[in-house]
């Protein structure tokens, strides 16, 4: 299995609203990434959980909180968002070593209005 | 400041031509160089990597060249596929840092039949 999934496919939300993105792996990955990409851009990191401890924060706003409930599973927790927001959410794992090697997910499109 | 650019925003190759992507930096603390592609809303797939101590990587129709006093690498696909039309990313890693990586802006290829 080298896939990582994605829930949901698609999210619309209100600028008070709060929701969660869901990203799951089961290649026994020890890393695991949120990226947030906005159109004919590359990816931004945002969070990198490594053995399921926050590693690095890359300067997010705290209306977005990473968890890693196991090593298989990632949320992002969402409140408050702006619309500059709205962009395509990705989750990516990798090996603890082959970091650079990452298997992305189909990410969430998420527009906040 | 960008330390890795790819300066072509798109190519368009005929089908069963080869297709060459480049990718120049500007440090040279990279350890890894990697590329990624991506279909429109899709996350991207890893696609190749190179060590910064190798001149060249092969994998079936994908070759990967670095140019260590040009701080020039580039991506062959031969030959060109219909399949291969997608945006492709040049992406670095650097010594000093785990699990994060140096984005380019992305070359868009189109393989015309």
């Amino acid at each position: 299995d080298t896939e990582v999934t994605q829930t949901p496919k698609h999210l619309v939300m209100g600028m008070t609203n709060k929701k969660s993105l869901k990203c799951e792996q089961h290649m026994g990955h020890r890393a695991m990434y949120w990226y947030k990409q906005k159109a004919k851009k590359p990816p931004e990191l945002m969070f990198v959980y490594s053995y399921e401890k926050l590693s690095i924060n890359e300067s997010v706003p705290s209306r977005f909180s990473p968890e890693c409930p196991n090593s298989s599973l990632l949320n992002l927790h969402l409140h408050a968002l702006q619309p500059e927001d709205s962009a395509l959410y990705l989750c990516a794992s990798s090996h603890g070593t082959q970091y650079y090697e990452q298997y992305f997910g189909p990410g969430t499109r998420l527009t906040v209005t | 400041d960008q330390q890795v650019k790819q300066n072509s925003p798109s190519l368009s190759v005929q089908e069963g031509r080869i297709s060459i992507l480049n990718c120049d930096y500007t440090n040279s603390m990279f350890d890894y160089f990697l590329w990624y592609k991506k279909y429109p809303a899709e996350g991207p797939t890893f696609l190749i990597s190179i060590s910064s101590i190798k001149d060249k990587n092969e994998d079936g129709r994908f070759t990967v060249f670095l140019n260590k006093s040009a701080k020039h690498l580039s991506l062959h696909i031969v030959p060109s596929q219909p399949g291969d039309s997608a945006v492709y990313f040049c992406a670095a890693s650097p010594m000093d840092s785990n699990y994060q990586l140096i984005w380019g802006a992305g070359t868009k290829l189109i393989i015309k039949p």
